[in-house]
């Protein structure tokens, strides 16, 4: 009965590949976000859907594409993967968008290593 | 825009004693406060909110926090920490541009 729910857990990959992150929630929600923590575990919003259209699109290079089929899935493609995109990548989850106080649920996250 | 200062990097606490967590926030109207905890290996399981009202908020696992708009601050407390209390923890603030900004983290060692 996983909420929010994230695959790969782990994705270790070559510099100049191209990879993809799942995410799928359960909620009913009408919000996904896309997260990414660096090594000091900072974390700093990615992308916002909400009802697969986009609302946040913080200063994220080119390479990153979130593409949100429905609006229980929110996936994200990384082309020319970079030794600076090693991190983690979670997925949240919220009712709704529009209110700043909606509570996020994360997913477990997915740990990102580019050798 | 908005912004979450935890000024502390990491705690070590005994088993059995208390915790507090400092937490300063900046933001121009009303905020929404969050405490988030990370458990080693996992991902972020939220503890409490604040959004109006009673000041104290009470959370799961035993935690509260009290807003003070007064000194822009929204620290977490627990009477009596247990070993499983070992974690990363995080204050966020969260504003009607959609956003929710986390500090840093607050890294928490128990110890026996």
């Amino acid at each position: 009965d996983t909420a929010v729910s994230q695959t790969p857990k782990y994705l270790v990959t070559q510099m100049g590949n191209d990879k993809s992150i799942k995410c799928e929630q359960n909620l009913g929600h009408d919000t996904m976000y896309w997260y990414k923590q660096d090594s000091k575990k900072f974390l700093k919003i990615m992308f916002s859907y909400n009802n697969k259209e986009l609302i946040i699109n913080e200063t994220v290079p080119n390479r990153f594409s979130p593409k949100s089929p429905d609006k229980a899935h929110l996936n994200l493609h990384i082309n020319s993967l970079e030794l600076g995109d090693s991190a983690v990548y979670f997925c949240a989850s919220s009712q709704d968008h529009a209110a700043g106080g909606d509570t996020q649920y994360f997913g477990p996250g997915t740990r990102l290593t580019v050798l | 825009a908005q912004s979450v200062t935890q000024p502390d990097i990491h705690i070590t606490v005994s088993e059995g004693a208390s915790l507090e967590l400092r937490c300063n926030y900046s933001y121009g109207a009303t905020p929404y406060l969050f405490w988030y905890v990370q458990s080693p290996g996992q991902g972020l399981q939220l503890l409490l909110k604040y959004f109006s009202g009673d000041t104290l908020v009470q959370g799961i696992k035993g935690f509260e926090a009290e807003f003070k708009r007064s000194q822009s601050s929204f620290n977490l407390r627990k009477p009596s920490v247990h070993w499983s209390d070992a974690a990363e923890y995080f204050c966020a603030v969260g504003s009607n541009d959609y956003k929710l900004s986390f500090g840093a983290g607050t890294t928490v060692t128990v110890r026996a």
